[in-house]
């Protein structure tokens, strides 16, 4: 299976430390996304990194890829009480429209 | 608002009835998608449209029916569904080019699904 396993399942930081979270897969990828799930805003892409690429920023998101161990990592700096949610690790094989999901990270950031 | 709307946001149904969920995406998009998310499981992708052509379906029962009449409109018709089909349906866009899923999605909020 594609599907990528987030670890932890679950997280509590407070407020201001950093998150970071790991995903591990199974077979060769396109690219590897991270997507973000809670109540108020829905599921929302954050940042996409492709086979080819090792580390991707983008503001208080860092994305490192190694595709040797079939890993990625999500780090979040300061976190904040809004960043408070659910955090998918989204694999796409080569030629496929399909976005495999995780089960997810749930992140509870305490203010 | 990611630019994709979905309606009804909430939804209870019998066995016996007949439904439609309905997506619009407002982003000139050239793929859509619905996906299935059901308690402690992950997203399963279910139809994906490209240009108006369905291409992959995942082994989705013939009670789901998807419509695509054109690129920025999708269409979910359900009958004769069951309690296990109790589910968050949601809807997705994106802008494919030559590499297939090289994109980011923009989700809609879902539609909130009850069979009873």
């Amino acid at each position: 299976s594609q599907q990528g396993e987030e670890d932890p399942q679950a997280l509590s930081i407070q407020e201001g430390e950093n998150a970071t979270m790991n995903c591990s897969y199974k077979t060769s990828i396109n690219n590897l996304q991270w997507y973000r799930q809670n109540s108020g805003r829905g599921l929302v892409h954050l940042i996409l990194i492709r086979s080819n690429e090792r580390e991707k920023h983008s503001g208080r998101l860092r994305v490192t890829l190694d595709t040797s161990k079939k890993s990625s990592s999500l780090l979040i700096t300061a976190s904040r009480a809004a960043d408070t949610a659910s955090y998918f690790c989204v694999t796409v094989g080569a030629g496929s429209y399909q976005l495999t999901f995780g089960k997810g990270t749930k992140l509870s950031v305490i203010p | 608002e990611t630019g994709v709307t979905q309606t009804p946001r909430h939804l209870v149904m019998g066995m016996t009835n007949k439904k439609s969920l309905k997506c619009e995406q407002h982003l000139g998009h050239n793929a859509m998608y619905w996906y299935k998310q059901s308690a402690k499981k992950p997203l399963e992708l279910m139809f994906v449209y490209s240009l108006e052509e369905r291409v992959e379906n995942n082994s989705v029962p013939s009670r789901f029916s998807p419509e695509c009449p054109n690129s920025s409109h999708l269409f979910l018709h359900l009958h004769t569904l069951q309690p296990e089909d109790s589910a968050l349906y949601l809807c997705a866009s994106s802008q494919e080019g030559l590499r297939q899923g090289d994109n980011e999605q923009f989700f809609g909020p879902g539609t909130r699904l009850t069979v009873l």
